[in-house]
């Protein structure tokens, strides 16, 4: 499986909202709804932000917010946070048991 | 609450075995699958295999078959994953995860155990 594909980096200014996107295949975003995303501070393991395309798991902000239209799934920060400033990675089941992780976006809060 | 904890850093040769462990607590060990993945000094992640204890069976990511070796003991609660043939870039964390079953994704990981292959 190939890693999907994600921007290295996206950045914003406290309040904005910014967007990272995560595109992958017919064979795995495309096909399933089992794309999740996590958020890595540094040093520290990651977290489960979104799961199932749209929904957060109990706790996390109503900030984050998931979508998916094709082969590409997205995640939106709003009202941009210093605490939100890490790494984030999507994820996607592709069949067969396995699964594929996005190469991941540094997030810069200005 | 739920914790997925993770044994200490491991400094192996190459050639070598490892074997990580990660024993769960806070929630019926038997009912939820636990996932491994690893993420190399400054890069990303990469999926590892899972164990699916009702069933009794593992699965491991073509990239790890034949090298990676997932068990598990449930009188401790504990997941064992064994990497052979260790090379140099098998340096890296090495994290547990635990998944609902058939959710699709990690909602507790373990802590990390670097592994440095030199």
């Amino acid at each position: 499986q190939s890693a999907l594909t994600q921007p290295a980096s996206v950045s914003g200014s406290p309040g904005q909202s910014i967007t990272i996107s995560c595109t992958g295949t017919s064979s795995d975003v495309g096909f399933y709804n089992y794309v999740s995303w996590y958020q890595q501070h540094p040093g520290k393991a990651p977290k489960l932000m979104i799961y199932d395309v749209t929904d957060r798991p109990s706790g996390v902000s109503s900030r984050f917010s998931g979508s998916k239209s094709g082969n590409t799934a997205s995640l939106t920060i709003s009202g941009l946070q210093p605490e939100d400033e890490a790494d984030y990675y999507c994820s996607s089941y592709a069949t067969n048991n396995d699964y594929v992780f996005g190469t991941g976006t540094k997030v810069t809060v200005l | 609450q739920v914790q997925l904890v993770q044994s200490g850093a491991e400094v192996k040769k190459p050639g070598a075995s490892v074997k990580v462990s990660c024993q769960a607590s806070g929630y019926t060990f038997s009912n939820y699958y636990v996932h491994w993945v690893r993420q190399a000094p400054g890069q990303g992640l990469e999926y590892m295999g899972v164990m699916y204890p009702s069933a009794g069976t593992t699965f491991c990511a073509q990239k790890f078959q034949g090298r990676v070796t997932i068990t598990w003991d449930t009188s401790t609660s504990t997941v064992y994953m064994e990497l052979s043939s260790l090379r140099s870039d098998d340096t890296a964390v090495y994290f547990c995860a635990r998944e609902e079953p058939r959710t699709c994704n990690f909602d507790y990981w373990g802590q990390g155990t670097l592994l440095t292959v030199s």
